[in-house]
């Protein structure tokens, strides 16, 4: 069975930095692409970031180009997601995310891990 | 702000069909051939039922389906039940500097 266990979170100043991970399981992870999507408390689902299978391409949402990295190693089944300059209006939950395709290019994000919190605010 | 608008709500009666819209605006780059639906029950992850427009994934009900018509894209739930109370988001991806976009999500009332 698929799972993807997010970890990282936390309670950072503005202009802090903090590293999300995610560790998966259940599936090959270096053949699917895979996503970071955040919600706020109480709002909608905004896509953050994506990275292609082999890690060679990433794509980021305006707002967070510049300041998120968005990075995986294969070798450890595991995705991560580096923050910083954090704002405070970048408090949400993220959530990891694995691609519905096996293959390079980014897809449909499909499976979704519980979450992991993060809190920017003196 | 979204580039897929869709209503704050939707209610019907167990048993009957509603229709969630996610609209964009003439002339946008959202892909129309690319619209996947989630789920979402309080609490919960979002769960993936219909992706490519009108496919759904292993495992989700018949009851879900899919379809588009110019810069509008639905979501059709027949023979309402109770456990499809949840928030719905419509995604696609687009042309523009931001790969992927969602929608801004509609609560689904069982009456």
């Amino acid at each position: 069975e698929v799972q993807l266990v997010e970890s990282g979170g936390g309670l950072v100043q503005p202009g802090g930095s903090l590293r999300l991970s995610c560790s998966a399981s259940g599936f090959t992870f270096n053949t699917y692409p895979m996503h970071w999507v955040r919600q706020a408390s109480g709002k909608g689902l905004e896509y953050v970031a994506g990275i292609t299978s082999d890690g060679g391409d990433t794509h980021y949402t305006d707002s967070v180009k510049g300041r998120f990295t968005i990075f995986r190693d294969n070798s450890k089944n595991t995705l991560y997601l580096q923050m910083s300059s954090l704002r405070p209006e970048d408090t949400s939950f993220y959530y990891c995310v694995k691609d519905m395709w096996e293959r390079r290019e980014l897809g449909t994000p499909y499976w979704w891990g519980q979450g992991t919190l993060v809190t920017v605010s003196s | 702000q979204s580039a897929l608008t869709q209503p704050a709500s939707v209610s019907g009666s167990p048993g009957q069909s509603i229709t969630i819209s996610c609209t964009g605006t003439s002339g946008d780059l959202v892909n129309y051939n690319y619209v996947s639906w989630y789920q979402q029950h309080p609490g919960k992850a979002p769960k993936l039922m219909i992706y490519d427009v009108t496919s759904r994934p292993s495992g989700v009900s018949n009851r879900f389906s899919g379809s588009t018509s110019g810069n509008t894209a639905s979501l059709t739930i027949s023979g309402l039940q109770a456990e499809d109370e949840a928030d719905y988001y419509c995604h696609s991806s687009t042309r523009g500097s931001t790969l992927y976009v969602f929608g801004t999500g509609t609560t689904v009332i069982v009456l």
